[in-house]
């Protein structure tokens, strides 16, 4: 069975803080991607990788910045978080034409 | 615009019911097409790929249809097992699999 897991389910950060959101896999995939879901507006991309140290922009990127040092290890960086970026976070990893997700992280910003 | 829409629902229906959700995409050069299943504070996951000949799995019948840039899912003899929300995804690109997501349409199953 595939695993994604993520580092924390709830997170409570203050604005202006530094969070960093870890994502790893066991299925040695190459693909790895994160979203935020959002009620009404679904999954939307933020970052995804495609190798080590390859990083492509997805649909909303400002304001975060990603790290994959290692293929089963993905995270995603807000630089300075903001009200805004309150939110559930999604990782996910793909190896064929199905992603499997992490149980998310709910990230409160106060 | 957005790239993929779904009726939001929420769809109450009785157990046993037949239910069928719509979507419609923009891309018309989009690759290929999916539908999850994420139930309430789980993440989503594959319930089925969107064939244009039609797929059938069980109880749930997929539709595609490219002229239209339509994607339907029938769901016969509902469970209370399948209240969940549905996502329709689209592939536009092929390769990395870069997906974009429906914001999901709600079902209720009730007794």
């Amino acid at each position: 069975d595939v695993k994604v897991t993520q580092s924390s389910r709830y997170l409570v950060k203050r604005t202006g803080e530094k969070v960093f959101l870890e994502c790893v896999q066991d299925m040695d995939h190459e693909n790895m991607f994160w979203y935020r879901q959002d009620p009404g507006l679904g999954l939307r991309l933020i970052y995804f990788s495609y190798d080590v140290k390859m990083k492509e922009k997805g649909d909303i990127p400002e304001g975060y910045s990603v790290s994959r040092e290692k293929k089963e290890r993905f995270s995603l960086i807000l630089e300075s978080a903001s009200t805004n970026q309150t939110s559930m976070y999604l990782c996910a990893s793909n190896g064929g034409y199905e992603q499997y997700f992490g149980p998310g992280t709910r990230l409160t910003v106060t | 615009r957005k790239e993929v829409e779904q009726d939001p629902g929420p769809f109450n229906v009785p157990e046993g019911a037949t239910v069928a959700f719509n979507c419609t995409y923009s891309n018309s050069a989009s690759q290929s097409f999916f539908w999850y299943r994420q139930d309430c504070r789980k993440e989503p996951k594959l319930l089925m790929s969107v064939y244009s000949s039609g797929n059938e799995d069980g109880r749930f019948t997929a539709q595609l249809n490219r002229a239209s840039q339509y994607i339907s899912l029938l769901i016969r003899d509902s469970k209370l097992s399948d209240s969940a929300t549905y996502l329709c995804v689209v592939n536009p690109f092929g390769g990395y699999n870069k997906l974009i997501f429906g914001a999901g349409t709600r079902l209720a199953v009730h007794p």
